[in-house]
């Protein structure tokens, strides 16, 4: 069964540091997501994508937040300047299209800021 | 914006017994509610999901209800088992793109 799959599974930074957290979604889906979850919390929704644009975006997803889909299957969420509030599970979604489908997860990126 | 409560927080329930978790939400312009599993340590995984055309919706021992005039939706697993125990996370889509997810259940079942 085809899945999201993102990568790295666990990543530590330093405070102020970049980081680029990667997925490649379902091959056949359009629509690209990032969503975070504090651990203990809910899930957050942080961006869409669709047609190499951001189709909407939460209030999370501040100036310090980008995301781009380098080639055919690569997704990414870069943190230009990471904050120790950054540290979360990051999870990236496909879907084939928006609003009344299944929005399939990938197995997250547990980023720690230190 | 949308808002989505769950209630309750943590259900425990022993085995064979049905589990009920309920949601409200704000925006009357959502039309696509799904419910996701999340077990420890994992991704989130749909389980079902309902649309607003639809009032009742079934799978096997898992059944999701919709009221939308009251804007509130339920879950409702029957005959639950050790493996059902989990987080359930309801969610509403009043844009079309986002998923607005509530704090999720903690279903414990025990045997």
């Amino acid at each position: 069964e085809p899945e999201v799959t993102q990568t790295p599974s666990h990543q530590v930074t330093q405070m102020g540091q970049e980081v680029i957290l990667r997925c490649v979604p379902i091959s056949n889906h359009l629509y690209f997501y990032w969503y975070r979850q504090i651990l203990g919390q809910k899930v957050e929704f942080l961006v869409s994508f669709y047609n190499n644009e951001i189709s909407e975006k939460s209030e999370i997803f501040d100036d310090q937040f980008s995301v781009e889909r380098p080639d055919g299957s690569n997704f990414t969420l870069k943190i230009r300047s990471t904050k120790l509030e950054d540290s979360a599970m990051y999870f990236c979604a496909s879907s084939v299209r928006p609003g009344d489908t299944e929005a399939f997860f990938g197995q997250g990126t547990r980023l720690t800021v230190v | 914006g949308e808002n989505v409560e769950q209630h309750p927080s943590t259900l425990s329930v022993q085995e064979g017994d049905s589990a009920v978790i309920k949601c409200t939400y704000s925006d009357s312009a959502s039309n696509y509610f799904p419910w996701y599993k999340q077990e420890l340590g994992k991704r989130p995984q749909l389980i079902i999901d309902i649309r607003s055309n639809v009032g009742e919706k079934k799978d096997q021992r898992i059944a999701v209800t919709l009221n939308k005039t009251a804007k509130h939706f339920s879950l409702h697993i029957t005959e639950t088992q050790p493996e059902d125990s989990a987080v359930y996370f309801c969610a509403a889509t009043p844009s079309g793109y986002a998923l607005n997810f509530g704090k999720g259940t903690s279903l414990l079942v025990t045997p």
